[in-house]
């Protein structure tokens, strides 16, 4: 199974709202990353967990929080956005010895 | 500093043409790991292929090849006989070997149409 999941595919969100990104792998990876995707652009990195805890943040505001529940997880919770936040968001999870990434489907979230 | 570099930003190709896109990096490191991946209008990233810089034999799988060559720093895809569903943007890449944390470094991407 190679498969990635991320929910929900489309989240429409006011400035002050609070929602959660959920990702989900079970192939037994150890590493997961949350990215950010403008239109036309490639990927940014935002967040790294390798073996649950947190390894790699990229300066990204506190308005997005990362979470790793366990090994199979990652959530990002999402508070006070601003419309410039609105992206695909993408998560991906790799093996711990080749590093190739496999992505989830991504969430598409707008702030308005 | 690791950077990636796709100079074709936007590829158009009649059906059944074949098509290279092109990919230079720049790396101090002796060990490295490149990729390609497909990202189609769906949004999600579709991982290709994973070479390592020690293993420059090139690689082909159906229609799809790369060519590998440490000497001009270069990692080109070839699409043979391309086909409409192959329509999407590509993405060449860059990491360092690390215990499966280490970010990818993205080249900007191109977007490659083919017309029925």
């Amino acid at each position: 199974d190679t498969e990635v999941t991320q929910t929900p595919k489309h989240l429409v969100m006011g400035m002050t709202n609070k929602k959660s990104l959920k990702c989900e792998q079970h192939m037994g990876h150890r590493a997961m990353y949350w990215y950010k995707q403008k239109a036309k652009k490639p990927p940014e990195l935002m967040f790294v967990y390798s073996y649950e805890k947190l390894s790699i943040n990229e300066s990204v505001p506190s308005r997005f929080s990362p979470e790793c529940p366990n090994s199979s997880l990652l959530n990002l919770h999402l508070h006070a956005l601003q419309p410039e936040d609105s992206a695909l968001y993408l998560c991906a999870s790799s093996h711990r010895q080749y590093n190739e990434q496999f992505f989830g489907p991504g969430t598409r979230l707008t702030v308005l | 500093a690791q950077k990636v570099t796709q100079a074709q930003t936007e590829i158009s190709v009649v059906e059944k043409e074949d098509v290279t896109l092109d990919c230079v990096y720049e790396t101090r490191d002796t060990t490295y790991y490149l990729f390609w991946y497909k990202q189609p209008p769906s949004g999600e990233l579709v991982f290709l292929i994973r070479r390592n810089s020690f293993d420059e034999q090139n690689e082909i799988s159906g229609r799809y090849s790369w060519n590998f060559q440490k000497s001009t720093s270069s990692f080109n895809f070839t699409i043979t006989a391309s086909q409409v569903v192959d329509s999407a943007v590509y993405f060449c890449a860059l990491s360092e070997p690390d215990s499966g944390n280490t970010p990818l470094v993205f080249g900007k991407g191109t977007r490659l149409s083919v017309i029925a």
